[in-house]
């Protein structure tokens, strides 16, 4: 079964340009989470999506993350215009049911670096 | 506001050792106790998990205490072995949402 594909891998931008990360979730899977993890932090739940509905965004930064996700299946996180304080790496999450209480899928991430 | 505090930041074990990491919540409306592990480069998978009306939970050389009274759960690693080494995330569930700890780092010495 193929996992949770996420890109780009990595991602190097000036502070003030925009950036978009792709998710491609497991197949069948109706639920889809991007999550924020800075360095040294456990992940940070951005927004879900319980398939085309968004179930909870309360700590998306909604005046620059914008998250969609297209038919129920993949899904963009885009942030326009990135600051400093958004270099982390963006986790995206998938899980056959809704919540966190069942296993969550996690990709392997995409690396924001902003300059 | 972090919900769920984990500690130690970092521990380093010798090959055979026990690794213990010990989690903390307030909410008690948490209903699910899932340990997650990291390796650099990866994210992270599911380890073990645990809920409230279970007070300990063995797979293999991981074992989760719970103790619902003191609000703490733990991840014990049994025999460590240097492929191990990684970071591991406690998290706690409620009303469908999942909050992560800070995590430790673990590094198996041979």
């Amino acid at each position: 079964e193929a996992g949770v594909a996420q890109s780009p891998r990595y991602k190097i931008i000036e502070k003030r340009q925009s950036v978009a990360f792709w998710c491609n979730p497991i197949s069948g899977h109706a639920t889809l989470y991007w999550y924020q993890q800075i360095l040294g932090q456990g992940p940070k739940l951005l927004i879900q999506f319980q398939n085309n509905g968004v179930v909870d965004d309360s700590q998306l930064p909604k005046d620059r993350f914008s998250a969609e996700r297209l038919k129920g299946v993949d899904s963009t996180l885009k942030i326009q215009p990135a600051k400093l304080e958004d270099s982390a790496v963006y986790l995206c999450a998938s899980s056959p049911r809704a919540g966190g209480t069942g296993e969550l899928f996690f990709g392997e991430g995409s690396r924001l670096t902003v300059l | 506001q972090q919900q769920v505090k984990q500690s130690p930041q970092s521990l380093i074990v010798q090959k055979g050792g026990i690794s213990i990491i010990n989690c903390a919540y307030e909410n008690t409306a948490f209903d699910y106790f899932p340990w997650y592990q990291q390796f650099p480069g990866k994210g992270p998978a599911l380890l073990i998990a645990i809920r409230p009306d279970v007070s300990e939970k063995k797979e293999g050389r991981f074992t989760i205490s719970f103790n619902k009274s003191a609000k703490q759960f733990s991840l014990h690693i049994m025999d460590s072995q240097p492929g191990d080494s990684a970071t591991y995330f406690c998290a706690a569930s409620s009303d469908y949402k999942l909050s992560f700890g800070a995590g430790t780092t673990v590094t198996v010495r041979a």
